[in-house]
């Protein structure tokens, strides 16, 4: 089994801050792991993705993420907030073998930009 | 290029009915996957399609049923519709059905059930 905990269901931070939202994820083998965000009233967008290689994955719009197997960790961070991070952001996993399980994901983070 | 397309955008049934949702994958797409996202929770997967075949399903009762045509778009059904089955319906599409695929997905169906 697989599973997902994201810590903070709301997270509010100044613009022009340090964004850091936080994922643990639970998988008996090793694990892909996802960030994805989801604007109002749309589906959801991927930001980055981890599957083999670098620990460090930097994706769109500014993001990055570090995968941390000894913490089993995958937290997103962004340097500098702006308004249009304002959003609502989802860790997701899955099995680096053919499980039937897809991706699971956590409850969400809705980030709050403070003008 | 259009990405996924799902139809229709809201649904208002009752306790009982039946519903058929209906997605579009991106062109060149060969898998689809449906997940339900109830409000103030993440997605869950249901199934997923991969050359009309499915791959992979969820912990969803048997009132839940999809298919894939040849086409590869597809169609997800529910039977006898619950109150608890209220919730946005999303659909996603990817290449192939390897869980590392990057799944893209559609802006969903929100389904109330009165």
């Amino acid at each position: 089994a697989q599973s997902v905990t994201q810590l903070g269901s709301h997270v509010s931070v100044s613009e022009g801050a340090l964004v850091l939202l936080r994922c643990n994820y639970s998988s008996s083998v090793p694990p892909y792991l996802f960030w994805y965000v989801q604007y109002p009233n749309q589906g959801l967008q991927l930001l980055l993705k981890y599957t083999t290689g670098a620990t460090l994955v930097k994706g769109i719009n500014g993001f990055e993420a570090e995968f941390k197997k000894s913490e089993t960790s995958f937290h997103l961070t962004k340097p500098s907030a702006h308004m249009s991070d304002a959003a609502e952001y989802f860790c997701a996993v899955s099995r680096s073998n053919f499980g039937n399980e897809k991706l699971t994901f956590g409850t969400g983070t809705r980030l709050t930009i403070i003008p | 290029d259009a990405g996924v397309t799902q139809s229709p955008t809201h649904l208002i049934k009752t306790r009982g009915q039946h519903v058929t949702l209906r997605c579009s994958p991106i062109s060149g797409h060969k898998s689809v996957s449906w997940y339900q996202q109830v409000l103030g929770q993440g997605p869950q997967f249901i199934f997923q399609y991969y050359e009309k075949e499915e791959r992979g399903r969820g912990n969803f009762p048997d009132r839940f049923s999809a298919r894939q045509f040849p086409n590869y778009s597809s169609e997800l059904n529910v039977n006898a519709l619950l109150l608890g089955d209220s919730a946005l319906y999303l659909c996603a599409s990817s290449h192939a059905y390897q869980n590392q695929e990057t799944q893209y997905f559609g802006p969903g169906t929100r389904l109330l059930v009165l």
